[in-house]
């Protein structure tokens, strides 16, 4: 069975530090790749999405980048935080099936940046 | 730019109690999804509708998609504490992009 793990769980990071948040999928090959930032009791914002090994599209204007640097690792990364980059960031995967293009979740990051 | 709305945005209902929430937009979906979220947790997939009509179940819930594909709804029978969480709703774009609605928060009070 396929499984998608994020880490860290939780970060507290000063402003202007850098961020790193890792996402690798289990169990499946060629996944669709996703980072989504969601505000407090909020919906999804799509950040950025991966069809394949060092192919990002990014959907939102920002000073986050995403990287894959292998098939079942996507990287989101800032050089410097903002205080508005404080969020729940969900990292997902997709294939597509007879059944849709529906996407499994992460367990999230909680970020504050301070 | 295709848009999801969801409806009410929040709800309070008693245990025991029957609700339906919907997902709309004018535009058509390949297929459409229902997760629910609770807090600090990443969304969990409920279901997946991909034919017009189509009526799924699973347990107490009972999702149905529109006929023309544009709008879901999903009710929950004799509605329990365990049910509260966020409910999001998502259409597929025929692969090409895929859209979330902002969600109906639901509190299931005992």
């Amino acid at each position: 069975s396929q499984t998608i793990h994020q880490w860290p769980a939780t970060l507290v990071q000063p402003v202007g530090s850098p961020l790193s948040l890792e996402c690798t999928v289990e169990g499946t090959s060629n996944p669709n790749l996703y980072w989504y930032r969601q505000a407090a009791g909020r919906g999804l914002q799509l950040l950025f999405y991966s069809v394949g090994i060092g192919q990002i599209s990014s959907e939102v204007p920002q000073n986050l980048s995403a990287s894959r640097p292998q098939d079942r690792q996507f990287i989101l990364s800032s050089k410097k935080l903002l205080l508005s980059d404080s969020g729940f960031y969900l990292c997902a995967w997709s294939a597509l099936a007879a059944s849709g293009d529906t996407q499994y979740f992460g367990p999230g990051t909680r970020l504050t940046v301070l | 730019t295709q848009l999801l709305e969801q409806s009410p945005q929040f709800l309070s209902i008693q245990e025991g109690e029957n609700l339906t929430v919907y997902c709309n937009s004018s535009s058509v979906f390949s297929s459409l999804q229902w997760y629910r979220q609770e807090p600090g947790e990443g969304p969990v997939l409920l279901v997946t509708v991909v034919t017009g009509g189509e009526v799924k179940k699973l347990k107490r819930l009972t999702f149905q998609f529109g006929d023309a594909r544009k709008d879901s709804s999903l009710h929950i029978t004799a509605a329990q504490p365990g049910d509260t969480g966020l409910y999001l709703c998502a259409g597929d774009n025929y692969g090409q992009n895929f859209v979330f609605g902002p969600g109906t928060r639901l509190s299931v009070l005992p």
